[in-house]
């Protein structure tokens, strides 16, 4: 069974990058069953697509995103990575990393919440 | 991309059957067997309950069961439990490999 576990800074000023990875346990990053995924909820909302990375270098993003989402992979140390540029306080949230098989999101991190504030 | 429609709130009794709509478009949940359900109690992670429309993954209970008609699809939960109580988001593939939320529902076990 995946594990996924996010990391990274808790407060990120406005207009700087905000940056996470996400440390996969259980399995491969490399996996041919699964996409990379980053999902995140702002405080009482909902959810919302951020963005999706296969180990061999597809990637796609919300298009609402797209120009600041860049996503990474790491295969020597089973990792990827979320950067989003140019924060604002509607960037505020819990950031979740996910395992995706098909098209379905089956297992999540605990999720990292950041905070955009100068 | 707006995210999918989703009631605010359902509420019954322990025992009784609910039943959750997430409506979107002919882009998103009409135009693909690909909507997911997930289950999030307060402070946790999302926990996925049906893919494909109407599939349970592997220690999901039978109690929660999901259909799709048209641009709407449904998730049922049958013989409701204080466990329940929880809030609920459909997802949907858009095609073109992204992916859409519902607005979420809060489920209140009265």
């Amino acid at each position: 069974q995946l594990q996924l576990q996010e990391s990274g800074p808790g407060l990120v000023k406005p207009s700087e990058t905000l940056s996470l990875t996400c440390t996969v346990s259980g399995g491969s990053i490399s996996s041919s069953s699964y996409y990379w995924d980053w999902i995140r909820q702002p405080p009482g909302e909902g959810l919302e697509w951020i963005g999706s990375k296969f180990y061999s270098g597809s990637t796609y993003y919300n298009p609402s995103l797209k120009s600041r989402v860049t996503m990474s992979v790491d295969t020597s140390k089973n990792q990827f990575s979320l950067k989003l540029s140019s924060v604002t306080a509607a960037d505020t949230a819990v950031y979740y990393c996910v395992s995706r098989r098909r098209t379905n999101f089956d297992y999540w991190g605990q999720g990292s919440l950041v905070t955009v504030s100068s | 991309q707006s995210a999918l429609t989703q009631p605010a709130s359902v509420s019954g009794s322990p025992g009784q059957s609910i039943t959750l709509s997430c409506t979107g478009t002919s882009s998103d949940v009409g135009g693909y067997n690909y909507v997911s359900w997930y289950q999030q109690h307060p402070g946790k992670a999302p926990k996925l309950m049906i893919y494909d429309v109407s599939n349970r993954p592997s220690g999901v209970s039978n109690r929660f069961s999901g259909s799709k008609s048209g641009n709407t699809a449904s998730l049922t939960i049958s013989g409701l439990q204080a466990e329940d109580e929880a809030d609920y988001y459909c997802s949907s593939y858009t095609g073109s490999s992204t992916y859409v939320f519902g607005t979420g529902t809060k489920v209140t076990v009265l």
